[in-house]
């Protein structure tokens, strides 16, 4: 059975640019939620997609996006960067309705 | 609005010492409560995961306790190792949502 994975590990962006963060979801399971995590804080709900579709969203601007391929892989787009976009972007996959999610290495992002 | 609470924020324990983490959340209306373990730079791993309808769970040397009336869980670790050293992080999952509402994390030192 294959965890969840994430690339790139880490990637140095500048302020101003765009950047696309991927996820594989574990085998099995339909849904995704991508998380942010600052330092010393815990994980914050960016959005979750079922079935190729968003199904719920966090406090987050919608210059973060997302999507959800048939394959239940799925991106996260982040365009017109800012400095507090510097995080650990966490990918989580679950089966809708489990309850119990499955975590990621993470994405390492830094805007310069 | 679901919020969830980590007491406390860092601990330090000696090598053999039996401890115990705190979580406390607002609303009692949860589904599960998972507890995370993360390494500095890492993605989440699961540790322990109780049901709405379980007051206890219990994997080798942890174990965690879920009181719904009183908003609190408890994570117990017992005869602690120098590799039990991360942040512990606890989730609540409200009834009828897929969010994750995280703590903020207690980070334990166990020194040899």
């Amino acid at each position: 059975e294959t965890g969840v994975t994430q690339s790139p590990t880490h990637l140095i962006k500048t302020r101003g640019q765009q950047v696309t963060l991927r996820c594989s979801s574990q085998s099995g399971h339909n849904t995704v939620s991508w998380y942010q995590q600052a330092l010393g804080q815990g994980p914050q709900f960016i959005f979750q997609y079922y079935r190729e579709e968003e199904n719920g969203r966090g406090n987050f601007p919608p210059r973060f996006s997302g999507l959800q391929f048939p394959n239940y892989s799925s991106e996260l787009n982040v365009n017109a960067l800012e400095l507090d976009d510097s995080a650990l972007y966490l990918c989580a996959s679950s089966f809708q309705g489990a309850g119990e999610q499955y975590f990621g290495p993470g994405t390492r992002l830094t805007v310069t | 609005k679901q919020e969830v609470t980590q007491i406390p924020a860092a601990l330090s324990v000696p090598e053999g010492e039996n401890l115990v983490l705190n979580c406390s959340f607002t609303d009692s209306a949860i589904y599960n409560l998972q507890w995370f373990r993360q390494d500095p730079g890492k993605g989440l791993t699961s540790l322990l995961l109780i049901q709405s309808s379980q007051r206890e769970q219990t994997s080798g040397r942890l174990n965690a306790s879920l009181d719904k009336s009183s908003g609190r869980s408890t994570l117990y670790i017992a005869a602690s190792q120098p590799g039990d050293s991360a942040t512990y992080l606890c989730a609540a999952l409200p009834g009828g949502s897929e969010k994750l509402v995280f703590g903020k994390g207690t980070k334990l030192t166990v020194n040899p």
